[in-house]
């Protein structure tokens, strides 16, 4: 096991809903990725913090934001939901934000929007 | 363009046989990394390894075995003697010192080993 948990484990939502998911990064860990994994497809990367702060950020809308915590936990917020939302989120944390550094997965949350 | 490539999407094979996973990958970086994961259907994504550009030593481990080829932009995963243990999906991903934090993953190849 990696050490990095996340919850919810699992959560129905509906479309126009606002959902937060967190996470908790492995110690010793000062960053953590953010990935949306529709089903039979790969992780697609949404946003990492690191020390607090966004560090890169891919192709998704400003309605996907987070937060990182003092702890270097994070959250996850999605605004106004769509249906193609639906998907496993996933969180990753690494010793710090460079592209050497392995990241290490929780178990994710997974997603239904109706 | 996908970044990497897995053109494998399904396979099968009986326990014992030895597989190979492919991966293809595409960057202008003459620094990055190449990352190879696997996901049980409980979903958490395990690391198995990482091996960087300058590094093209082939590395093995246990029954596991990587084969890094840059002329041909390669990166594939052998598993020898599979057991039913080995029945997961396995992705490759690459993360680039260009873009740097992202890690691009491939769309997976599903294994699937009989007994």
């Amino acid at each position: 096991e990696t050490g990095v948990t996340q919850s919810p484990t699992h959560l129905i939502k509906t479309r126009g809903q606002q959902v937060t998911l967190r996470c908790s990064s492995q110690s010793g860990h000062n960053t953590v990725s953010w990935y949306q994994q529709a089903l039979g497809q790969g992780p697609q990367f949404i946003f990492q913090y690191y020390r607090e702060e966004e560090n890169g950020r891919g192709n998704f809308p400003p309605r996907f934001s987070g937060l990182q915590f003092p702890n270097y936990s994070s959250e996850l917020n999605v605004n106004a939901l769509e249906l193609d939302d639906s998907a496993l989120y996933l969180c990753a944390s690494s010793r710090t934000g460079g592209p050497q550094e392995t990241q290490y997965f929780g178990p994710g949350t997974r997603l239904l929007v109706l | 363009a996908q970044k990497v490539t897995q053109a494998q999407t399904e396979i099968s094979v009986v326990e014992k046989e030895d597989v190979t996973l492919d991966c293809v990958y595409e960057t202008r970086d003459t620094t990055y990394y190449l990352f190879w994961y696997k996901q049980p259907p409980s979903g958490e994504l395990v690391f198995l390894i990482r091996r960087n550009s300058f590094d093209e030593q082939n590395e093995i481990s246990g029954r596991y075995s990587w084969n890094f080829q840059k002329s041909t932009s390669s990166f594939n995963f052998t598993i020898t003697a599979s057991q039913v243990v080995d029945s997961a999906v396995y992705f490759c991903a690459l993360s680039e010192a260009s873009t740097g934090n992202q890690f691009y993953f491939g769309t997976g190849t599903s294994l699937t080993v009989i007994p």
